[in-house]
């Protein structure tokens, strides 16, 4: 069975830094592409990263670029989030996902096709504050 | 960057009602548009993907529809079990998704 398993949260100062994880298994990682997205309390899913399968690309949210990177290690089949200069407003619950389907392009090319996200983690919980 | 706007925010309805919810993206996203099922204190669900594919095991009286800018989710006969928020994501690499529809008992 797929499951996907955040670590690496708590509570931390603005300014500060936090290193999440996602341990992978149940199935290739390293043939699929990946996503963290995260949940303030009370509200909406916003998307914060993307990284392709290889991990050559990566995209982010404009509210994290800058202060967040994001990385995998195919070998190891986990995938990492590291958040630097941390804000209140990155208080939120972080969930690891799962692109459905692997790609054999890379987004770049016009053979490219989208899939949505098939398999989330159970979160990791930021909580940032003085 | 592209944004998704969901609406309404909050739909009141009973067992049986047939309801529908929109979803709107600030610039043409073809259809690469998806829609998710969250209930508290869970992940969300994966519904449809492609404006109208249903995911294998998604009852068929959720549907969907559109392509460009403007896509909508319709459940035919509301049952118990679908009270929740629902979530659309444009996905393309960046990702983006609305605000999210709740669909509470009214």
């Amino acid at each position: 069975d797929v499951q996907l398993d955040e670590s690496g949260g708590g509570l931390v100062q603005p300014g500060g830094s936090l290193r999440l994880s996602c341990a992978a298994s149940g199935f290739t990682f390293s043939r699929y592409e990946m996503n963290w997205v995260r949940q303030a309390p009370g509200k909406g899913l916003e998307w914060v990263s993307y990284i392709s399968s290889s991990g050559s690309r990566v995209y982010y949210a404009d509210s994290v670029r800058g202060r967040f990177t994001i990385s995998r290690d195919n070998a190891d089949n986990s995938l990492y989030l590291q958040m630097d200069s941390l804000r209140v407003e990155d208080t939120a619950l972080y969930f690891c996902a799962r692109v459905s389907s692997p790609n054999s392009y890379d987004i770049s090319t016009t053979y490219y096709v989208p899939y949505p996200f098939d398999f989330w983690g159970q979160g990791s919980l930021v909580y940032v504050s003085s | 960057d592209i944004q998704m706007t969901q609406s309404p925010s909050t739909l009141s309805a009973s067992v049986g009602d047939r309801v529908t919810m929109t979803c709107r993206a600030s610039q043409n996203i073809r259809g690469w548009l998806a829609w998710y099922q969250q209930k508290p204190g869970k992940g969300p669900k994966l519904l449809m993907y492609e404006a109208s594919k249903l995911i294998s095991g998604v009852p068929s009286r959720f549907s969907g529809s559109g392509s460009g800018t403007e896509f909508t989710l319709t459940i035919k006969s509301l049952q118990a079990d679908d009270f929740a928020t629902y979530y659309c994501q444009y996905y393309k690499g960046y990702s983006a998704f609305g605000g999210g529809t709740k669909v509470e008992i009214k």
